[in-house]
């Protein structure tokens, strides 16, 4: 699978769009982008994910740089409780079509009051 | 309610003990996966398992077994636990993980320290 890079910490402020960096330089044509989060030491949750094209739902938006060697999540109005640690995950199939989620250390996102 | 229980939620043991944290998900999903979850080392899959009876190992096996007897349940099984096996554990499933429209629901975790 491709690696990602994302910062380690991230802040936004109530109300306002966090706006969510994750390098792919890696990403083959076969694998897709996929975030979930984790609060506190919940089991993680997830959010969204994509291949080439941009995606949206009630939760986020995906945006993929058309080379998709990067992407950006966007939680439009954020609040105190998307507070949580945020994982970008590049997977494509490995074996019998099935495929694996390797989580980095992604970022901590703080929403400021 | 379509979910995935782990039990226990936490448990304390002792070295050389064996121990078992049950998995078990309603969705009639085919995957399922357990990971572990260590500070500064993010989540890392020890074993996972495709449909009934078929499973391999992730990334961090060693010390662990499983089994997938039904498709429902996805017990993980620490046969001589030691310290080092000490975290934070997920169990996941997924109806297939091989389309765009998988993604994997999360069990709540178990919380394991081995004295």
């Amino acid at each position: 699978d491709a690696k990602t890079t994302q910062p380690p910490s991230m802040d936004c402020a109530e109300g306002r769009a966090a706006n969510l960096p994750c390098n792919h330089s890696t990403i083959s044509g076969n694998e897709y982008v996929y975030w979930y989060r984790q609060i506190h030491s919940q089991g993680p949750q997830y959010i969204i994910h994509g291949l080439k094209n941009n995606e949206t739902n009630e939760m986020a938006s995906l945006i993929i740089t058309e080379d998709r060697k990067s992407s950006t999540l966007i939680l439009p109005h954020a609040t105190l409780r998307d507070t949580a640690v945020y994982y970008c995950i590049v997977t494509g199939p490995r074996g019998a079509g099935s495929y694996q989620l390797t989580f980095g250390k992604g970022t901590k996102l703080s929403v400021i009051p | 309610e379509a979910q995935v229980t782990q039990n226990p939620r936490y448990l304390i043991t002792v070295t050389g003990k064996k121990l078992t944290v049950t998995c078990s998900q309603n969705m009639n999903h085919e995957y399922m996966s357990w990971y572990r979850q260590d500070p500064g080392l993010g989540l890392r899959q020890i074993y996972y398992s495709m449909n009934v009876e078929v499973t391999d190992k992730g990334d961090v096996p060693e010390g662990y077994k499983v089994s997938r007897k039904e498709k429902r349940n996805f017990p993980l099984i620490l046969e001589s636990p030691s310290p080092n096996q000490t975290s934070l554990y997920f169990c996941a499933s997924s109806l297939r993980l091989a389309s765009s429209t998988d993604t994997q629901y999360f069990g709540p975790g178990t919380r394991l320290t081995v004295l």
